[in-house]
């Protein structure tokens, strides 16, 4: 399979745990988005990455997250200290360049209880 | 700041009934791309169609069909003779041609096709 893998696709979690979701992007893809979806909402823009460089960040993306993509290629999302507001459907897009449509992966959920 | 209005919460048709989505949106970008995905209820964003602000045409693909109007800030979204597959949550996003192309979202349509 050549898409966008997200892994893991389920993830429960107590309050105050820390949790980190890896993103295998198409493998020509330089360009690599996460996305937050909360339900009935759209996707809101959380940080992207050109290769292994962040180049932005949203407002949402607080001091609690960090993102990382090594050497270009998968990267990982990590909360800390998760909050039941953190629970969602987080979702990782590549793009081979800009303008481009991004490809999706299947999104993981978590949910914080 | 860019924003996309999709005032349409949810549609119900029967199937084979034809149904337009709407999206409207804004922006400060003299140039930008709209997009329209798919969210079936396995909840991976399928993409659908990429249009640039240059080109006013409208575009058909199979069942589907795009009406963009830049007078109005619309881009709709028509499909034909509508099937029960076509039950999912649609979306309609714009990115800035330049720089580092994020996309915003609007909160999607829930098309309900019943046979």
């Amino acid at each position: 399979d050549t898409g966008v893998s997200q892994d893991p696709r389920h993830k429960i979690t107590k309050r105050g745990q820390n949790v980190t979701f890896r993103c295998d992007p198409i493998s020509e893809h330089n360009r690599l988005y996460w996305y937050r979806q909360t339900l009935g909402q759209g996707p809101e823009f959380l940080t992207y990455f050109q290769n292994e460089a962040q180049l932005e960040k949203s407002r949402l993306l607080s001091d609690r997250f960090s993102a990382e993509r090594p050497k270009g290629s998968f990267s990982t999302l990590e909360i800390q200290r998760t909050e039941q507001g953190d629970s969602a459907m987080y979702l990782c897009a590549s793009s081979v360049n800009s303008g481009a449509e991004a490809f999706f992966g299947q999104g993981t959920r978590l949910t914080v209880v | 700041a860019q924003k996309v209005t999709q005032a349409q919460t949810e549609i119900s048709v029967v199937e084979k009934e034809d149904v337009t989505l709407d999206c409207v949106y804004e922006t400060r970008d003299t140039t930008y791309y709209l997009f329209w995905y798919k969210q079936p209820p396995s909840g991976e964003l399928v993409f659908l169609i990429r249009r640039n602000s240059f080109d006013e045409q409208n575009e058909i693909s199979g069942r589907y069909s795009w009406n963009f109007q830049k007078s109005t800030s619309s881009f709709n979204f028509t499909i034909t003779a509508s099937q029960v597959v076509d039950s999912a949550v649609y979306f309609c996003a714009l990115s800035a041609i330049s720089g580092y192309s994020t996309l915003t979202f609007g909160k999607g349509t829930m098309l309900l096709v019943s046979p």
